[in-house]
């Protein structure tokens, strides 16, 4: 069974600050996910990644296979990001996802 | 919007009660899954189809039933429900296996009293 470790499991953060969340997982794998959980809210695909770099507006995802360890960046924190962030990959039965246990971020204005 | 709906949203039931959750989708996607979220644990697979009448176990599997009669509904029944099947259930969709997005349901909040 894949084990996804996120860190770190909380992050306060002030408006504006660049913000970094990892994830690592212990086998290897065809593509990894991230996704965010707004308080009370569904759960939203931000990004799907099997190499490299993916961006979307201030977000940045980065993977590297070899070492079995993804990133997730914020560029330019505001307030609206203030989530869960989760970290997933595949494994859980007809490519089913196995999580992270997620990063609570808070953006302080 | 994925085309995703869940129902009920919320319900409160008594233990040893039969409950049913339902899963609708729009989009025609083969692959469907069952997750319940609980605090300190993350999201964690129950079940997951892979066609109609084509369905197998995940991992906390026990306590739980599915079935999938048609492509857009998938159901997910606790047969005798427990205080500790208190959670939250995601229905998710996704048209292939992992190296396609999965879609999520908006989440049906369960409680056992």
């Amino acid at each position: 069974k894949n084990e996804v470790e996120q860190s770190p499991q909380n992050l306060t953060a002030q408006e504006g600050e660049f913000i970094t969340i990892n994830c690592s997982y212990s086998v290897g794998i065809s593509a990894l996910h991230w996704l965010q959980q707004h308080p009370g809210g569904g759960i939203v695909s931000l990004f799907m990644l099997s190499s490299g770099k993916k961006k979307h507006g201030r977000l940045i995802a980065t993977i590297n296979i070899q070492e079995k360890h993804s990133s997730l960046h914020i560029t330019a924190s505001h307030p609206r990001d203030s989530a869960v962030y989760i970290c997933a990959v595949p494994g859980g039965g007809a490519d089913g996802l196995t999580f992270g246990k997620g990063t609570h971020l808070i953006i302080q204005p | 919007d994925a085309g995703i709906t869940q129902s009920p949203r919320h319900k409160v039931t008594e233990t040893g009660t039969p409950v049913t959750l339902r899963c609708h989708q729009t989009e025609n996607h083969r692959y469907m899954y069952w997750y319940r979220q609980d605090p300190g644990h993350g999201l964690r697979l129950i079940h997951y189809s892979y066609g109609v009448k084509d369905t197998d176990k995940g991992e906390v599997s026990d306590g739980y039933s599915v079935s999938r009669s048609k492509t857009e509904d998938f159901l997910l029944t606790l047969e005798s429900a427990t205080s500790s099947q208190t959670s939250v259930y995601f229905c998710a969709i996704t048209r292939g296996g992992s190296t396609y997005e999965q879609y999520f349901g908006p989440g049906t909040r369960l409680t056992v009293t």
